[in-house]
């Protein structure tokens, strides 16, 4: 696709369900981030993945949150027992290379509602 | 820890200048700045990278300045397609790579 790529856009559960959420990211991009936008909140690092390396987890809030990435392509995130705290806008973003001149080029994001 | 961004809010008129900072307590290799409209992606507007280089584009430039920690983003003669939330991340000196850690943004509105 043209671009970076994140379903459901929006995600209504209930407190105490697992969600998952999914971003394709564009063709070729080797690094993969997740961050999290609470309503007028600035953005939140959560994990990020580069290649084949270990991806670098230490923004996860709680163990409630993993993500994989699966042939370097498609990533997924997913937020176990959910919480009310958990709502927000997922932003999946991906670069060419996670080196400091790389721009980020953003999906769309996940808006899940946690009732 | 989180960049600090000032001011929080800012409205101008068309043709009105602006500037918007970006403060960080650590030390810096990067700075990215991106505008997000209401309900749509963050979209990139330009990097900073480590050597107190100015850049532009269009009517939009910035400065760096890694002693300082800090960076500036310069709006001159806004125009209406300005308006959004501009949030500054910063990515450090040592590891992380782009990993970039974003301020809480600054809400700009262009008006008539």
């Amino acid at each position: 696709g043209a671009g970076v790529s994140q379903s459901p856009s929006n995600k209504v559960t209930e407190k105490g369900k697992d969600v998952e959420l999914r971003c394709d990211p564009i063709s070729g991009h080797t690094a993969l981030y997740w961050y999290r936008q609470s309503l007028g909140q600035g953005l939140e690092f959560l994990i990020y993945f580069q290649g084949n390396s270990a991806p670098d987890k230490s923004g996860l809030p709680s163990d409630r949150f993993s993500a994989e990435r699966t042939g370097g392509s498609v990533s997924t995130l997913t937020i176990q027992r959910t919480q009310q705290e958990d709502s927000a806008v997922y932003l999946c973003a991906s670069s060419v290379r996670s080196s400091h001149n790389e721009k980020l080029f953003f999906g769309s994001g996940t808006q899940l509602s946690v009732l | 820890q989180q960049p600090v961004q000032s001011p929080q809010a800012v409205i101008l008129r068309e043709g009105e200048d602006a500037v918007i900072n970006c403060s960080s307590s650590k030390a810096l290799y990067s700075v990215h700045w991106y505008r997000q409209k209401h309900g749509e992606a963050p979209v990139f507007l330009m990097i900073l990278l480590k050597g107190g280089e100015q850049k532009g584009h269009d009517k939009i430039s910035a400065s760096f300045n890694e002693k300082k920690q800090q960076s500036s983003l310069y709006l001159t003669a806004s125009q209406l397609s300005y308006s959004g939330t501009y949030f500054c991340g910063t990515g450090p000196i040592t590891g992380g790579g782009n990993k970039l850690t974003f301020g809480t943004g600054t809400q700009l509105k262009v008006e008539l």
